[in-house]
């Protein structure tokens, strides 16, 4: 079945560490995205990448990174410099739209990995 | 019943109800306008999509319309079953402002009580 996994799950930390978050997608979606989710609240983006050796900051990139050697995999990395990282954390993948193309990019959600900062 | 989106978080309707999920965006440049539904603990899924060529688009029991004059987008259920029950997040696009990033609403918990 094709489709986004992310790993792992759940996720404890204690604070001053890093800890790396998996996304595996085998849709061969050209773009990959990391979205962070607290409770009760909305999605906001934290990093995308439309292209392999590319991607761009969202709107709360501080204290995170992402690579994107390969155009299945996207892991997160939250760093000890973002302040306050307990959240639900979601991966997405969509076509990469094209102008004028018939293609929507919808995104396709993983099912999220759980973060918890001791 | 009825919502308002992002001043009124939560909605709660009797199963077999009608349930109207409002949201109003900002970008007047958005193209393309999708509503997902979030369960607990788990990631989005898809529900239905419209592009701005369009005002209403009908799927198995939901309805989205669009209204850009007001900028305003509504998620009709019909029939609502205790398994509707969840966040509800609309998101829009626009290829000239954000190229494939969708921008996601604060989203709408949806109460279906027996």
């Amino acid at each position: 079945d094709g489709g986004i996994t992310q790993s792992p799950k759940y996720l404890f930390r204690k604070e001053g560490q890093n800890v790396t978050l998996s996304c595996e997608q085998n849709l061969n979606h050209d773009a990959m995205y990391w979205y962070r989710q607290d409770p009760g609240q909305g999605l906001r983006l934290i990093y995308y990448s439309q292209i392999v050796n590319d991607f761009q900051k969202g709107d709360i990139a501080e204290g995170y990174s992402v690579s994107r050697e390969k155009k299945e995999s996207f892991p997160l990395t939250v760093t000890s410099a973002q302040k306050n990282p307990t959240a639900f954390y979601l991966c997405a993948s969509s076509i990469l739209r094209t102008m004028g193309g018939p293609n929507t990019g919808e995104l396709f959600f993983g099912e999220g990995s759980r973060l918890t900062v001791l | 019943g009825e919502s308002v989106g992002l001043h009124l978080p939560t909605l709660s309707v009797q199963e077999g109800d009608n349930s109207i999920i409002n949201c109003a965006y900002s970008n007047s440049a958005s193209d393309y306008f999708i509503w997902y539904k979030q369960e607990s603990g788990k990631g989005p899924q898809f529900i239905i999509d419209i592009r701005s060529n369009m005002d209403k688009r009908q799927g198995q029991r939901v309805t989205v319309l669009l209204n850009k004059t007001v900028k305003h987008l509504s998620l009709q259920i019909a029939a609502t079953q205790p398994g509707d029950s969840a966040v509800y997040f609309c998101a829009e696009k626009g290829w000239l402002t954000s190229g494939s990033r969708l921008t996601f609403g604060e989203g709408t918990q949806l109460t279906v009580n027996p």
